[in-house]
C-alpha cells in the first residue's frame, strides 16, 4: 500500500536553532518527492522536488535530503525563523496511475522567539 | 496576478443548504484538482480534471459535484450540506509533467452549523 509518513506531528524550537522533519515512505514506483510548506490560512507551496538520482538539495535555509534505497527524505532548517513556523508536507509520486500523488499528515512547526 | 484563485474564501452555512465553491487558474494548466483539508491538517484528493475530463473520482458522497466548463476553471457544488461536510477545501492545479508541482488556492474555509 502506498503511504507516506511524517514525523514528528509537531515541534516547538527556539528561534535560530536548526530543526530536521522526517518523511518515510513506501510509494512505488517512485517518481520523486515534494516537501510544501503551508502557513497558516494559506496553500500549500513547494520548497523543494527530490528526484530519484538526487541526495540532497538546498534551497536557501532549507535543505531536503533522499535516500531512495531506505525511502526516507528529511528537510533541515537552519537558523530558524519566526516566519518558518508552519505545517510542512511531504508529497510523494508514483510514475503511474491518474491518482499517483500520496500526501503525509504534515509537522507542524512553531518558532519561538 | 493570482495564479489559483477560489471563491468564497469563508462560507458559513446551514445543514441542509446547497452551495458552490469557485476556482480559477491563469497558469495555462492542463490539470485541475479539489481537496479537502479536514481538522487535522490532512489533505486528500477529491476530484481531478484534465482538459475537463474527470480523471480522479475518491470515494466521495455524490453531494460533490465538480464541474470543469474549461480547462481554467473547476467548480465544486455541494448538496444537501453535513456538518462533517466542514472543512477547508483547496483547489490546485499542475502542468502534467514528470515533476507534477501543484498550484494551490488560498483555500475555503466551510462551515456548516
Amino acid at each position: 500500500k502506498n503511504q507516506v509518513e511524517q514525523s514528528p506531528q509537531s515541534l516547538i524550537i527556539l528561534e535560530g536553532k536548526n530543526c530536521t522533519l522526517q518523511c518515510n515512505y513506501t510509494v512505488s514506483p517512485f517518481s520523486n518527492l515534494r516537501w510544501y510548506k503551508q502557513d497558516t490560512g494559506r496553500g500549500p507551496v513547494s520548497l523543494t522536488i527530490m528526484t530519484f538520482s538526487e541526495n540532497t538539495k538546498s534551497n536557501g535555509r532549507y535543505t531536503a535530503t533522499l535516500d531512495a534505497d531506505t525511502k526516507q527524505s528529511s528537510l533541515h532548517i537552519t537558523a530558524s525563523q519566526l516566519s518558518d513556523s508552519a505545517s510542512y508536507i511531504c508529497v510523494v509520486s508514483a510514475i503511474s496511475g491518474a491518482n499517483n500523488l500520496f500526501f503525509g499528515t504534515g509537522t507542524r512547526l512553531t518558532v519561538i522567539p | 496576478d493570482t495564479a489559483v484563485s477560489q471563491t468564497p474564501k469563508y462560507l458559513v452555512t446551514q445543514m441542509g443548504n446547497d452551495k458552490s465553491i469557485k476556482c480559477e487558474q491563469n497558469l495555462g494548466h492542463d490539470t485541475m484538482y479539489w481537496y479537502k483539508q479536514d481538522s487535522k491538517k490532512f489533505l486528500k484528493i477529491m476530484f481531478s480534471y484534465n482538459n475537463k475530463e474527470l480523471i480522479i473520482n475518491e470515494t466521495v458522497p455524490n453531494r460533490f459535484s465538480p464541474k470543469s466548463p474549461d480547462k481554467a476553471h473547476l467548480n465544486l457544488h455541494i448538496n444537501s450540506l453535513e456538518l462533517g461536510d466542514s472543512a477547508v477545501y483547496f483547489c490546485a492545479s499542475s502542468q502534467v509533467t514528470v515533476t507534477g508541482e501543484l498550484f494551490f488556492g488560498e483555500g475555503s474555509r466551510l462551515t456548516v452549523l
